[in-house]
């Protein structure tokens, strides 16, 4: 079962553009993950939200947690191509002293120049 | 060393012969996870271990799959009888439950390619 689906799958874009992907699930969350994975390297942390309603800001990128914290968005303005690379939401999955993270499928965004 | 450590970082093997992939985590990080990546794909997760608990082997494809941690550290991912198909890359991440709220680092990966 896939527990937190991210949309859209693949954007590109041209510079200077803004953007926003999703990170949706059916399920509460007590915290959700954002990671930027660059080529031939591994996914790295951008932001952890804990809080419904949450807004958390990176330079150009605008992190949110729904009120209801089974979703996230991350909005970029002004995309780069060093913006390039996979986008990765992640939360979660709690039962007994495990603490499991589980990722969605990402979202694969490419930025021209 | 400072972060997840993977070796090798590169394996050319041929068909029908066995792999095993290293996973050195950040020292104290008692969850270990091994997740599976295609070219342009999101991360595939194959096992999860969290320190004395049985681990959750729920993502691992086959029976040729199979991983183990010693002492709570170390993780080997053991591919027997390789196919083409599991050509790909290999990620070993480790985290700490602080507060509530973990973060997964990730080591560079092992590419594998069978051939």
């Amino acid at each position: 079962t896939q527990l937190l689906e991210q949309s859209p799958q693949f954007l590109s874009i041209q510079e200077g553009e803004n953007l926003t992907v999703y990170c949706n699930s059916s399920s509460v969350f007590s915290s959700l993950q954002w990671y930027r994975q660059e080529p031939g390297e591994g996914p790295v942390l951008l932001v952890t939200v804990v809080t419904g309603g949450e807004v958390k800001k990176l330079k150009r990128l605008t992190f949110q947690f729904g009120d209801a914290r089974k979703d996230s968005s991350l909005h970029i303005t002004a995309a780069q191509p060093g913006d390039t690379g996979l986008y990765l939401c992640a939360g979660p999955f709690i039962w007994g002293s495990n603490y499991k993270l589980t990722f969605g499928k990402g979202t694969l965004l490419t930025v021209n120049p | 060393g400072a972060g997840v450590s993977q070796s090798p970082s590169n394996k050319v093997t041929e068909k029908g012969k066995d792999v095993e992939l290293r996973c050195d985590p950040i020292s104290g990080h008692t969850a270990l996870y091994w997740y599976r990546q295609s070219l342009g794909q999101g991360l595939e997760f194959l096992i999860y271990f969290q320190g004395n608990s049985a681990p959750d082997k729920s993502g691992l494809p086959s029976d040729r799959f199979s991983a183990e941690r010693t002492g709570g550290s170390v993780s080997t991912l053991t591919i027997q009888r390789t196919q083409q198909e599991d050509s790909a890359v290999y990620l070993c991440a480790s985290s700490l439950v602080i507060g509530g709220v973990t973060e997964a680092f990730f080591g560079q990966g092992t590419r594998l390619t069978v051939v």
